[in-house]
């Protein structure tokens, strides 16, 4: 089963700042936080990961709080293009016990309206 | 395009027909992942690869399903007597470890129809 919770839907005006907020509350020390977007019949994009910093890059910024419990995904100016289903994943490191395999919920559906 | 590439990209096929799908990984990454995904839910992971050892299978996987990797390069999934319960998308991903993390990165899916 999944271990993040994730609201089911989002609206977001274009050339605003979309904020997908995630609940990972049992997550582990060790675990990551990635999230991954899906454009209708497209596979998964990669987007970001983070460990206990803040992170950022060209697509997004992933803002983790201080206690790991909750993450927020943050498109700074979104477009229609980012119209997606995203997903919030916790995953351990790969190890021997692990084979790196994700974990996929349900995702938000983000709808960037014009 | 040196992304991960997935052949065919629509399959359909009548129930108990036999279907196999290809991928081809990022060249230099050694891992391996296929997922299915049916409509409005998530991937699912079905199978790993790590070089040509397949060492992972979900219970998804049932006795109709296999996966190879010959030479740790390009996998196959196969699926035999196929049901309609199979229509799904088929999605191959790949990855090169990076210390303690790595970034998967998916193909375009092979989308099926059992009818």
């Amino acid at each position: 089963d999944a271990k993040t919770t994730q609201p089911p839907s989002m609206d977001c005006a274009e050339g605003r700042a979309a904020n997908l907020p995630c609940n990972h509350s049992t997550i582990s020390g060790n675990e990551y936080v990635y999230w991954y977007r899906q454009i209708h019949s497209q596979g998964p994009q990669y987007i970001i990961h983070g460990l206990k910093n803040n992170e950022t890059n060209e697509m997004a910024s992933l803002i983790i709080t201080e206690d790991r419990k909750s993450s927020t995904l943050i498109l700074p100016h979104a477009t229609l293009r980012d119209t997606a289903v995203y997903y919030c994943i916790v995953r351990p490191p790969h190890g021997s016990s692990n084979t790196g395999k994700l974990i996929f919920g349900q995702g938000t559906t983000l709808q960037v309206k014009p | 395009d040196t992304g991960v590439s997935q052949d065919p990209r629509h399959k359909i096929t009548k129930r108990g027909q036999n279907v196999t799908f290809r991928c081809d990984p990022i060249s230099e990454h050694n891992r391996l992942y296929w997922y299915r995904q049916t409509l409005g839910q998530g991937p699912e992971f079905l199978t790993y690869f790590q070089n040509e050892a397949q060492l992972e299978k979900s219970r998804l996987l049932s006795d109709r399903f296999s996966a190879e990797r010959p030479k740790g390069s390009f996998s196959t999934l196969e699926i035999q007597r196929t049901e309609q319960g199979d229509s799904a998308m088929y999605l191959c991903a790949s990855s090169m470890r990076q210390g303690a993390w790595e970034t998967q990165y998916f193909g375009p899916g092979t989308r099926l129809l059992v009818l």
